[in-house]
């Protein structure tokens, strides 16, 4: 089966601009999440989707950020205005179901703000 | 509240040599999840073992050894005879049931040859 694809694999964008970064989870997979490696420091998570439904996003920093999920399926996490602070490396996983523990995590993106 | 320490943030060796990478977790509960992840330079997350909390059982696979130790709530990640193909991130995480995978800080392991 396909893994976790995220797309672009980089971006470089400059303050200010929008930036919109996609997830492709595994079909099927009904649970999708999104955590963030900002430079130096640990991965944190940011939100959590069961289907098309928010399920927790006590991880997102501010209202600069938006994540949708329309339909269940694939995701994008659309970061506007971009500051330089929100560079770093966003990570898409996902997994089967509710009480499952383990996770597939995609390549990531690179996003770099200048 | 759930918590993942690595100690140590940065780690080198020369090739050949053995490594241990440390990972401390707190938690309450009785039924989780512990997880060691690798970040290549390439920047992807490489799953790597997957330890429930009922399984005591120490792991190896190839080069790399998991240790567990519930009575000091560690599970440490040891690379015998390092290769600098080994030279990366390694993340030890935690997941609890109805939460999300909470990762330490990471540790750069840094193998030259």
């Amino acid at each position: 089966e396909a893994g976790v694809t995220q797309f672009p694999s980089h971006s470089v964008i400059e303050k200010g601009q929008t930036v919109t970064l996609r997830c492709d989870p595994i079909s099927g997979h009904d649970n999708l999440y999104w955590y963030r490696r900002v430079m130096g420091k640990e991965i944190k998570f940011l939100l959590h989707f069961v289907k098309e439904s928010k399920q927790d996003e006590s991880g997102m920093p501010n209202n600069r950020f938006l994540a949708e999920r329309t339909g269940g399926t694939y995701s994008t996490l659309k970061v506007q205005p971009a500051e330089l602070e929100d560079s770093g490396v966003y990570f898409c996983a996902s997994s089967p179901r509710q009480g499952y523990y383990g996770y597939t995590f995609g390549s990531g993106t690179r996003l770099t703000v200048v | 509240a759930q918590k993942v320490t690595q100690a140590q943030t940065e780690i080198s060796v020369v090739e050949k040599e053995d490594v241990t990478l440390d990972c401390v977790y707190e938690t309450r509960d009785t039924t989780y999840y512990l997880f060691w992840y690798k970040q290549p330079p390439s920047g992807e997350l490489v799953f790597l073992i997957r330890r429930n909390s009922f399984d005591e059982q120490n792991e190896i696979s190839g080069r790399y050894s998991w240790n567990f130790q519930k009575s000091t709530s560690s599970f440490n990640f040891t690379i015998t005879a390092s290769q600098v193909v080994d030279s990366a991130v390694y993340f030890c995480a935690l997941r609890q049931a109805g939460t999300a995978l909470i990762f330490g800080k990471g540790t750069t392991l840094s193998v030259s040859s």
